[in-house]
C-alpha cells in the first residue's frame, strides 16, 4: 500500500537558518504530493503541492520538488522565521483515489 | 468563502454520554472526510464521503462511532457511548474531487474530552 515517511523531529532551528524536512514515499500509481502545515490549535492547511515529476511547488518561501527517481518530496526554506514554528505533514494522493496518505508530521520550532 | 465549519470547538462530556460533532463543508465541494488526531496515533482517517455517500469507513474504530451526511452541506460524527480513550481532536475536511485540485481543506477541529 501507499506510505509516506518523514523525519519525526522535533527540529529546532535558530531564526534565519536553512530548513530541510525530508519526505519519501511509496505509491502504486503516480501520486500527487503535498505539504500541509498545522499551526498550534488549528487544522491543517495546504502549504504547497506538485502533481508530476520535476514539478516544484512553492509558497511563503517554502519549496519542494517532486523527484520520481528518488521517490522524494523534501521541504526546504532558505531562512526560517519564528512564525514558521508548526507541524509539517508530507502527504500523497495516489491515482484515482481520494484518500490522502499522511506522514507522521515533523514539529519545527524556530527560536529567536 | 467561510471555509470548513465545525461545531462545537470544544466538548467535555462524561463517559457513557452521547457526543455529536458537526461539520459544514465548503460550498461546492463533493467529498468530505472525518479525521481524528492524538499524540499517540497521529492523524487517522475515520471515514470519507463522496457525493454524500460513505465510500470508506474502514477507519471507524468500532460500532460506537457512526457518521452521516444527509445533504451536501452537513455531516455529523456521533459517538455513543463515549469513552475516555475517545478524547482527541476531530477534524473535518472537504475537497472537490475530479478536477485535479484534490487538496483537502480542513476545519479548525473539535477538541473532545471524555472524563
Amino acid at each position: 500500500g501507499d506510505s509516506v515517511t518523514q523525519m519525526e523531529g522535533p527540529v529546532t532551528l535558530s531564526e534565519e537558518a536553512f530548513l530541510t524536512i525530508n519526505c519519501t514515499y511509496t505509491a502504486t500509481g503516480y501520486p500527487s504530493l503535498f505539504w500541509y502545515v498545522q499551526y498550534p490549535g488549528e487544522g491543517l492547511q495546504l502549504l504547497l503541492k506538485a502533481t508530476k515529476a520535476d514539478d516544484k511547488g512553492s509558497n511563503k518561501g517554502f519549496e519542494a520538488t517532486y523527484r520520481k527517481e528518488t521517490t522524494s518530496f523534501h521541504l526546504e526554506k532558505g531562512s526560517v522565521q519564528v512564525s514558521d514554528s508548526a507541524v509539517y505533514f508530507c502527504a500523497l494522493i495516489d491515482g484515482g483515489y481520494q484518500k490522502v496518505t499522511f506522514g507522521i508530521g515533523t514539529k519545527l520550532q524556530v527560536i529567536p | 468563502d467561510a471555509g470548513v465549519i465545525q461545531s462545537p470547538r470544544h466538548e467535555v462530556t462524561e463517559m457513557g454520554q452521547e457526543v455529536t460533532l458537526r461539520c459544514k463543508p465548503i460550498s461546492g465541494h463533493n467529498s468530505l472526510f472525518w479525521y481524528r488526531q492524538t499524540m499517540m496515533r497521529g492523524l487517522e482517517l475515520l471515514i470519507y464521503f463522496n457525493n454524500n455517500v460513505p465510500i470508506d469507513d474502514s477507519g471507524m474504530p468500532e460500532d460506537r462511532f457512526s457518521a452521516k451526511m444527509p445533504n451536501a452541506s452537513f455531516s455529523t460524527l456521533k459517538i455513543q457511548p463515549s469513552e475516555p480513550r475517545d478524547s482527541a481532536v476531530y477534524f473535518c475536511a472537504s475537497s472537490y474531487f475530479g478536477t485535479g485540485r484534490d487538496e483537502q481543506y480542513f476545519g479548525p477541529g473539535t477538541r473532545l474530552t471524555v472524563t
